[in-house]
């Protein structure tokens, strides 16, 4: 069974620019998840999404933001990108129940100049 | 003060050794707990998990919760330096709204030396 897809690996990006992450998750899993990741507050949860509908939010701004399609592939959008905006950004994928357990993929990292 | 807390280390032991890592959290919600190994530059992948209270086995690695201590660790036995990671713990519980949402550990960083 495919694991969790994360597609692209690696970014460059401007300050002011906008980036979208895509993910793809384990065949069958309909909960996707966005986490980000820095050395300095490590793993923050940013917002989940199952079957289409947003379903908790993270401590965010309004810059980030996602989206899930019907067959449950997920993307996210950070706009207006800030320097403080690179980081590891990890797509977890699971059945959909709560208290599930969560599937990481590599993750993409995202740099921004 | 963190929901789940997690020293950091560096931990450094020789090969061989028994390992103890261990996490402390406040929020008495919390019924999955997980853990996770991350390699540089990689996703973290999920080693085990427990619901509620107990021990769970697999391998050369034990979880244990203590949920009346909110408390659990890990331990893995006769480590080998491919066990060189950093070590992260998770938890779940059910948010407002339903769903599901991890709250990790800071991690910590293990080296297992030859």
């Amino acid at each position: 069974k495919a694991g969790v897809t994360q597609t692209p690996r690696y970014l460059i990006k401007t300050r002011g620019q906008q980036v979208t992450l895509s993910c793809s998750p384990i065949s069958g899993h309909r909960s996707v998840s966005w986490y980000q990741q820095t050395p300095g507050q490590g793993l923050q949860f940013l917002f989940e999404y199952f079957s289409e509908t947003q379903r908790n939010k993270g401590n965010f701004p309004g810059r980030f933001s996602g989206r899930q399609f019907s067959n449950s592939r997920s993307e996210m959008n950070v706009s207006t990108l800030e320097l403080g905006d690179s980081a590891l950004y990890l797509c977890a994928s699971s059945l959909g129940g709560t208290l599930g357990v969560a599937f990481f993929g590599q993750g993409t990292r995202l740099t921004v100049v | 003060q963190k929901e789940v807390e997690q020293d950091p280390g560096p931990l450094s032991v020789p090969e061989g050794a028994i390992v103890s890592l261990n996490c402390t959290y406040s929020n008495s919600a919390f019924q999955y707990f997980m853990w996770y190994r991350q390699y540089s530059r990689k996703g973290p992948e999920l080693l085990m998990y427990t619901y509620s209270s107990g021990n769970k086995e697999d391998g050369r690695f034990t979880a244990q919760v203590d949920k009346s201590s909110k408390y659990i660790s890990l331990f893995i036995r006769d480590s080998q330096p491919s066990d060189s990671a950093t070590y992260l713990c998770a938890m779940s519980a059910t948010p407002t709204g339903g769903g599901n949402k991890l709250t990790f550990g800071t991690g910590t960083q293990l080296k297992v030396e030859l």
